[in-house]
Order: structure tokens, then sequence, then C-alpha cells
């Protein structure tokens, strides 16, 4: 099993709508989680940390689900410019890992 | 600059050559990794120091791979022979701690391609 899995999509979305990614993780021992974002042929950037309480930003809300060892990512009003690969990242004790991402597509 | 500089940015070699790979990153950034991403792969972890020490090296694939850091600040990777299978992009990245975890910064990573 990966440490951290994703469903790779990619979710076609027009926009405006509302979409949602989640992400399991296998170490019930991680201790920060994080959403990056990454554009074609560019390199990963960080979008979000994700807190226990789960936070927002702007259009974007972060979840954490220890019990179930999930994360989720829901971005509202997507917007073109929200194309991209979102990652999703677990620290366990010592390094970082990435899922492989979810491709996001949102056309006009 | 202010941001993890990496160099060179594309590099061709022939199989069985040996290529190292620098990365420069933030001053004082304590943390750095190396990872490595496949064309439409995610990113696979590969080590992680802490200063000039590698806690971590359970990514590297094989003996052909090592790393090192010094003065807590420059790192190396270098491949030796190789192969085809090491085409790929290679991405540095340092790190510092804040309230609510650790936060990446990458930089702009090594096209690696073996002929």
């Amino acid at each position: 099993r990966k440490e951290v899995e994703q469903d790779p999509g990619p979710f076609n979305v027009p926009e405006g709508a509302t979409v949602a990614f989640n992400c399991t993780y296998s170490n019930s021992a991680s201790q920060s989680f994080f959403w990056y974002r990454q554009d074609c042929r560019k390199e990963p950037k960080l979008l979000m940390s994700v807190y226990s309480s789960g936070n927002e930003d702007g259009r974007f809300t972060a979840q954490l689900n220890r019990a179930s060892q999930y994360i989720s990512l829901l971005i509202r009003d997507s917007k073109l410019s929200d194309s991209a690969t979102y990652l999703c990242v677990v620290k366990g004790f010592q390094k970082l890992v990435f899922g492989t991402g979810t491709r996001l597509l949102v056309s006009p | 600059g202010a941001g993890v500089s990496q160099s060179p940015s594309n590099k061709v070699t022939e199989k069985g050559k040996d290529v190292e790979l620098r990365c420069d990153p933030i001053s004082g950034h304590t943390a750095l990794y190396w990872y490595r991403q496949s064309l439409g792969q995610g990113l696979e972890f590969l080590i992680y120091f802490q200063g000039n020490s590698a806690p971590d090296k359970s990514g590297l694939p094989s003996d052909r791979f090592s790393a090192e850091r010094t003065g807590g600040s420059v790192s190396t990777l270098t491949i030796q022979r190789t192969q085809q299978e090491d085409s790929a992009v290679y991405l540095c990245a340092s790190s510092f701690f804040v309230q609510g975890g650790e936060k990446l910064f990458f930089g702009s990573g090594t096209q690696l391609s073996v002929l």
C-alpha cells in the first residue's frame, strides 16, 4: 500500500463549480499535512497547510480526519486558473511524502 | 536570489557517465530534500538532510546514487554510471518550520536526460 494515495483524476469541471479531492495516508503517526499545487512542467508550490480543526483560505477549504486517515481539499467557485495538479503531502517522522496528485481541469 | 536554486537546469548525458546535480537552498533553511519526478508521475522521495546529516536515505534507488550536504547549505546529488531509467526531473526543496508544520520551497529542478 502506498503511503499517500490520491485519485489521479482528471476532474473536469465547469467554471464556478465546487470540487473536492480526498487523499488517504497509511501512517497513523503522521504529524503534518499539506496541499501543494503543481502546474504543468513547474515545481510544486504550497497551497495550504491542513490543521486538525480544518482551515479555510478564500475559496479553498482543507479538512483532516485522523480517525479515518484522510485529508480533503474543497475548491468553491472554480476558476480557469485553478487548473493544475493538486498534491497531497504527509509528514511522518522524518520525510515529507507526496501523493501522485489529482489533476483538475476547469473549463469555460 | 531568495529562492532555492538548482543547477544545471538541463543535463543531457550518455549512459554510463556520472552526473552531479547541485542545490542551493534558501539561506537559513536547515532541512533539505531531494525528489525526482518522471514525466506524468508523482514526486519520488530520494533523501532528506537535517543540517549536514541525512537521517533518511531510504529513497535512494540504488548505490549509484549518493548525496551530500556541506556547511548546512549546498547539496549535491551524484548519480554514477547513469542509466536511461534515471531520466527525470530532479527537484530540490528546502524548508523551515512554522506554526502548523514544515513548509517546503522547491527549486525549478534539473531535467536529466540519459541517452
